[in-house]
């Protein structure tokens, strides 16, 4: 069964690139989504299928996958794009299918 | 835009029910989706409950599917999560979601606004 990494915590001045990866066997044979989550919300999907984004997401979050890791790389960070964010595969490997990674904590300094 | 507003959220005592329902406003069809449950805590992050879609066909995730039911109501655009037998280890924040199918598997597009279940005695 397929087992998501993400690093608890990043931290990232405003204007800057943060990366946040997400490490699971063979992850560059499964689809990949992103999900942003702000204190007290509901999760929000922002990237899909590796690396497309829904409507009404900015294009500075993009996504990336190959060999054992899936990245999400948000650009010009903003304030508001501090948030948890949670990678999320179908594993059908796993018993529950749907994986989701443990979450990431994007603090912007 | 699609929205799903949930309720029924109660505090529940061990062995008893947990009973939330979602309404489903506007977007595309309400039968060309699935329609998920998923909660969170701190101690499990986010998991999977499982999935229905317009004519009852459901998947659960394994560690859940024993005490989970799921139910819909096309002509009312809802759907409903049942869980019996809660314990402490069943208290999360639980949302209900829309299910898209993608390149390979699902992913959730659209949430609820989430909504509490403690489990104490």
């Amino acid at each position: 069964s397929n087992v998501l990494t993400q690093s608890p915590s990043v931290s990232v001045a405003p204007g800057q690139t943060a990366r946040i990866t997400c490490g699971g066997n063979d992850m560059g044979s499964k689809s990949v989504h992103w999900y942003q989550q702000k204190s007290g919300r509901a999760p929000v999907l922002v990237v899909f299928d590796d690396s497309d984004r829904p409507s009404g997401i900015p294009e500075r979050f993009s996504g990336s996958n190959s060999g054992n890791t899936a990245t999400l790389t948000i650009r010009r960070v903003e304030v508001g794009d501090e948030a948890d964010y949670y990678c999320q595969v179908w594993d059908s490997d796993s018993d529950s299918h749907v994986v989701f990674g443990g979450g990431t904590q994007l603090t912007v300094l | 835009q699609v929205q799903l507003q949930q309720w029924g959220a109660r505090p529940l005592k061990p062995s008893e029910t947990l009973s939330l329902s979602c309404a489903v406003s506007g977007g595309d069809s309400f039968t060309d989706h699935y329609w998920s449950w998923i909660r969170q805590s701190p101690g499990k992050g986010l998991e999977w409950i499982g999935e229905i879609n317009h004519s009852g066909t459901t998947m659960f995730n394994p560690s859940l599917k024993s005490r989970v039911t799921l139910s819909i109501d096309k002509s009312r655009k809802q759907f409903s999560l049942r869980l019996t037998a809660v314990t402490a280890a069943d208290t999360a924040v639980y949302f209900c979601a829309r299910s898209v199918t993608v390149a390979r598997g699902i992913t959730f597009d659209f949430w609820g606004q989430g909504a509490l279940v403690a489990v104490s005695s």
